[in-house]
């Protein structure tokens, strides 16, 4: 166990549909990424949030949004499901001043 | 903007030693990592290089040169576990999010 938490472990879902993947960092963390991994592709930066707000963004798609709540647990939600959305999504936190990046077990979202 | 190449693929035999190598291109530098995946499961945390030279861990080496915007990781004695994906990622200097390459699918045969 990382100690970074992803539920849930695996989603099957519908084009159109909407989905919400929960992180919750490891403890005392602040920091909290979350990365898209399509088949045989590499880790695809998305979003980064630092204590609640937003600090980075990547090629993010405006049908996904995140958001870090105040215990510092993370949700990135996906709308308008495409075929294409279907990938593993990795959440990985980090500390103050720390290099260890540390990632969750992913959610392997699977849109049919 | 990041830049990151590796090689897709390399294959060793067992108890070789392999050196998969990363250049990468960046606006803003703050350390280079490397991370192994198995297929379908996390990247796990292999090295961190800041500052120039080499860093040993084990069976496992990773060198840096800033000057060039190259880094290498080198695995010993090769055992059929490490057959997995290496991942090379540039850690950017504003945010410290880590950029990835596409990684480098590593087989090891008996």
């Amino acid at each position: 166990d990382s100690g970074v938490t992803q539920t849930p472990k695996h989603l099957i879902t519908a084009t159109g549909q909407r989905v919400t993947l929960r992180c919750s960092p490891r403890s005392g963390d602040l920091s909290v990424y979350w990365y898209q991994q399509s088949l045989d592709q590499g880790l695809q930066f998305l979003i980064q949030y630092y204590n609640g707000e937003e600090r980075a963004k990547g090629n993010i798609l405006e049908r996904f949004s995140a958001q870090q709540f105040p215990d510092l647990h993370s949700e990135l939600n996906l709308s308008s499901l495409e075929l294409g959305d279907s990938a593993l999504y990795f959440c990985a936190s980090t500390g103050d001043g720390a290099y260890g990046y540390t990632f969750g077990s992913g959610t392997r979202l699977t849109v049919v | 903007g990041q830049n990151i190449d590796q090689p897709t693929e390399m294959t060793a035999t067992e108890g070789a030693i392999v050196q998969i190598n990363c250049t990468y291109q960046t606006s803003g530098f703050n350390g280079l990592f490397w991370y192994q995946q198995h297929a379908g499961e996390a990247p796990t945390f292999l090295s961190y290089n800041v500052l120039d030279g080499l860093e040993e861990k084990g069976r496992f080496s990773s060198f840096l040169s800033r000057s060039k915007g190259y880094s290498y990781l080198l695995l010993k004695e090769l055992q059929m576990k490490d057959s997995a994906s290496y991942l090379c990622a540039v850690r950017e200097y504003n945010t410290d999010k880590l950029i990835f390459g596409t990684g480098t699918r590593l087989q090891v045969f008996p």
